[in-house]
């Protein structure tokens, strides 16, 4: 019944490769999120996007970047992968005002 | 400093039982959302209040604005609703930056 989309729900990749995790919503939310979660810790929103053409970097530095170039599109690109990119990617979205958030069933990354 | 705290991180109880989770923040807000995750990592957005109590099933969230304190209630608990927790703030309005807690880890056994 997800009406967001990530994948891959797994990806092991080595040092230094080019990854592009995919979000997709189906809602027309206009608002859509990317949040970085280690295992056992807090959230953390690494960027987010008001719309189309709008993007914004959150609180946690990320050496990652995303585009939108579709409303119903996020995709969250990592350059060159390192070690220290393991962890749990999260996307969300909502609609703008007092509206709850939809998340995805996130990304496991493992980087070797 | 925390801007949001979570107690208990940890909640053990039997099925059937009245279950509270505490939420306490430190700043002004604009919305605080109480977040469900799965063991498989999956979130789930259960409430997003800015004032009073929302009620959804067997879930009941409430506010305390004053106070700057939110509770979640789950009656009747059920090991299905084992599961962490998460508390998170809207500072302001507009701003989509928003803080977490670490979350509560609820373990209802049969």
């Amino acid at each position: 019944e997800a009406d967001i989309y990530q994948t891959p729900r797994y990806l092991v990749i080595g040092t230094g490769k080019k990854i592009t995790l995919e979000c997709s919503q189906t809602m027309g939310h206009d608002k859509m999120y990317w949040y970085q979660q280690d295992p056992g810790m807090e959230l953390h929103l690494i960027h987010y996007s008001y719309g189309v053409n709008s993007t914004e970097k959150g609180d946690l530095s990320s050496e990652s970047t995303v585009s939108r170039i579709r409303t119903e599109h996020f995709p969250l690109t990592l350059e060159s992968a390192r070690p220290s990119h393991t962890s749990q990617y999260l996307c969300a979205s909502r609609r703008t005002g007092r509206y709850g958030y939809t998340f995805g069933s996130g990304t496991r990354l493992t980087v070797v | 400093k925390n801007e949001v705290e979570q107690s208990p991180q940890n909640l053990t109880a039997q099925e059937g039982e009245f279950i509270t989770i505490n939420c306490s923040y430190s700043v002004g807000i604009s919305a605080l959302h109480w977040l469900q995750q799965h063991p498989g990592g999956g979130i789930v957005s259960l409430f997003m209040l800015s004032s009073g109590k929302k009620k959804h099933g067997r879930l009941i969230a409430t506010i305390n604005i004053q106070e700057k304190h939110s509770s979640l209630h789950i009656t009747a608990s059920h090991p299905r609703d084992s599961a962490v927790y998460i508390c998170g703030l809207s500072a302001n309005f507009g701003n989509e930056k928003l803080t977490f807690g670490t979350g509560t880890r609820l373990t209802i056994i049969p």
